[in-house]
This record gives C-alpha cells, sequence and structure tokens, in this order.
C-alpha cells in the first residue's frame, strides 16, 4: 500500500505549455506539502496545505497554484512551464498533530524536464 | 532564519567500515532536527530526528544521531556500514513553532565500496 503517491513519475514537455502533477496520501493526514528538488539535489518547501486551507506559500511564481480538492489530495498546477522548472517535486503528508510529533512522509517525486 | 550545512557532498567509505555524516545547523533557538534518506529515484524516508528527549536518537537500519548544543551539530553515524547504505543523506531542521517546513541541507551522497 502506498501512502503517499504521486503521477506521474516523469513528465517530459515543452516551455510554454501547462501541465499538473497529482498527489495523494492514505495516511489520513491533514497536512500536506509540495517540496523542489532542483538539479543540485536542493530541496526547498514550495506550498503546505492543512485541511484544504494554504498555510505556507514560499516565494514561489505565480505560476504554481497548488489546489486542494480534499485534504487526501493536493496537487499542483504549472502554467507556462520554463526551463528552470525543471526539478524534481515531491509531495509529503503529516498528521498536522503536536509539531513535536508530527513527522512528514514522502511521496517517490515527480521529474519534470521542461524542453 | 535556520539553515542547515552539511560537510561533504560525498562520503566513500568500505564496507564495514564507520559510516559519519556531518550536519551543522544555525537557529536562534534549538530546532528540531532529522535525516532522511533517499535512494536513488526514490523519495526521501525518515531515519530519525530530535525533538529535545535524549541526545543521542536511535533511527532505523542501525544508523544514530547526536544532539550536541554548544557545537550546533546532529552527525549521522553507522558503526558498520553495508552495501545497502549507499544513497542521499539529508539532514533538515523545523523551527518549533510556526511553520512546518523542513529546511535541508545539501546532501551527502554515501558511497560503500566493497
Amino acid at each position: 500500500d502506498t501512502a503517499v503517491s504521486q503521477t506521474p513519475k516523469y513528465l517530459v514537455t515543452q516551455m510554454g505549455n501547462d501541465k499538473s502533477i497529482k498527489c495523494e496520501q492514505n495516511l489520513g493526514h491533514d497536512t500536506m506539502y509540495w517540496y523542489k528538488q532542483d538539479s543540485k539535489k536542493f530541496l526547498k518547501i514550495m506550498f503546505s496545505y492543512n485541511n484544504k486551507e494554504l498555510i505556507i506559500n514560499e516565494t514561489v511564481p505565480n505560476r504554481f497554484s497548488p489546489k486542494s480538492p480534499d485534504k487526501a489530495h493536493l496537487n499542483l498546477h504549472i502554467n507556462s512551464l520554463e526551463l528552470g522548472d525543471s526539478a524534481v517535486y515531491f509531495c509529503a503528508s503529516s498528521a498536522g498533530t503536536e509539531i513535536r510529533t508530527d513527522t512528514q512522509y514522502f511521496g517517490p517525486g515527480t521529474r519534470l524536464t521542461v524542453l | 532564519a535556520q539553515s542547515v550545512t552539511q560537510l561533504g557532498s560525498h562520503v566513500s567509505v568500505s564496507e564495514g567500515a564507520l559510516v559519519l555524516l556531518r550536519c551543522n545547523y544555525s537557529s536562534s533557538v534549538p530546532p528540531y532536527l532529522f535525516w532522511y534518506v533517499q535512494y536513488p529515484n526514490q523519495g526521501l524516508q525518515l531515519l530519525l530526528k530530535y525533538t529535545s528527549a535524549a541526545t543521542l536518537v536511535k533511527g532505523i537500519n542501525g544508523f544514530e544521531a547526536e544532539f550536541k548544543k554548544s557545537e550546533t551539530s546532529f552527525h549521522l553515524t553507522k558503526p558498520s556500514a553495508h552495501m545497502s547504505d549507499a544513497a542521499e543523506y539529508f539532514c533538515a531542521v523545523m523551527l518549533r513553532t510556526g511553520r512546518r517546513a523542513l529546511t535541508f541541507g545539501s546532501g551527502t551522497r554515501l558511497q560503500v565500496q566493497p
């Protein structure tokens, strides 16, 4: 049973296109996240949702728009893709309980390549 | 703002040798500290975390880490490396209050030689 799943695993597209990455968790968690891992393996938070409410919104271009239809799903839509958007995008989730005991569980990642 | 520095982007050890991966953090208050492992083409898996209980934290796969406040360090160790330990290791911090955002170091690739 996959706890945090992402689709697709690989995504190759042309500059200027619009694409979406889907994330689902079956852990019953309240909080979900998107992280971006660049070509140098550096990981950085992009967004966080708690019970469908946006909690964290880092300095990400507004071409990136997260959408949470329910607390088990957090999708990432990217408009007008640019070369610099090429990266691995990781979804994560956590129970959203007391911060001391909260643990983030990561999905397998989506490797986005913009040509 | 908090930050994480991992010394050594690549570490190579022989099978059976001690593994030591270094992590230093910068934070106005002692944060929560984590080590994650990323196997090739996979997501991140939590190895262990420090949340201000015991300063020596034991994790999965025989790894452990010690929080040293005076040195602002949280180095990861394993007494005897196994071939299956070859992976990318990330140290991360999270503030104790407010944002539940992990701030990651740049990662250390561990190679295990036979």
